[in-house]
């Protein structure tokens, strides 16, 4: 699996914007960018993915760079709930039998405060 | 609730005891996954089935676990002979298909102690 490059942890604002990166200088041509989160005592959920363009929807942005060799996660207005571990995941097309899982490494402690 | 449920929630158990968990996935996701996480880390993949037959198993899944999807429907994971290496949260995801764009939804998961 083609790995992801995150900051252990980042700290916030309360309704200040947050913006998350991720490097992935291995990726291939047919990789989508997903990011999830894991809230505390909870499972991941899927938050957003891309592939070349840049992507909103309403949890947050994807922005992603020209070269795609890295990616930036957007939170615009960062609330207490937003406070979680956020994995940026690369998924292909094709990868052998590997096909569907989600490699998560160990993501960035977002820290939200009031 | 439609969404993926686990049971139990929480297991606590002895070494050299067998556990099993169930997961029901959301009803028409024929994609389902198991992966493992332990503290500080990161989810892990262990397995996975499209309808009821397993695809893949990582080289985490020793011969001591076993997963199965009857039917196509719920999954269950089952341990043998526990240790306390086994401690971790047991994580069950399904999805729509397994292409890029399908995202995954997990479930609560299994917390599993190993005394």
């Amino acid at each position: 699996d083609a790995k992801t490059t995150q900051p252990n942890s980042m700290e916030s604002n309360e309704e200040e914007p947050v913006h998350l990166p991720c490097n992935h200088s291995t990726i291939s041509g047919t990789d989508y960018i997903h990011w999830y989160r894991q809230l505390p005592s909870q499972g991941p959920e899927y938050v957003i993915h891309g592939l070349t363009s840049n992507v909103n929807n309403r949890m947050a942005s994807l922005a992603i760079a020209e070269d795609r060799k890295s990616s930036t996660l957007i939170l615009h207005r960062a609330t207490l709930r937003d406070a979680a571990v956020y994995y940026c995941i690369l998924r292909g097309s094709y990868r052998g039998s590997t096909l569907g899982r989600l490699y998560f490494g160990r993501g960035t402690q977002l820290t939200v405060w009031p | 609730d439609t969404g993926v449920s686990q049971d139990p929630r929480h297991k606590i158990t002895k070494r050299g005891q067998n556990v099993t968990f169930r997961c029901d996935p959301i009803s028409e996701h024929n994609r389902l996954y198991w992966y493992r996480q332990t503290l500080g880390q990161g989810p892990e993949f262990l397995t996975y089935f499209q309808n009821e037959a397993q695809l893949e198993k990582s080289r985490l899944l020793s011969d001591r676990f076993s997963a199965e999807r009857p039917k196509g429907s719920f999954s269950t994971l089952e341990i043998q002979r526990t240790e306390q290496g086994d401690s971790a949260m047991y994580l069950c995801a399904s999805s729509l298909g397994a292409g890029e764009n399908n995202e995954q939804f997990f479930g609560p998961g299994t917390r599993l102690t190993v005394l």
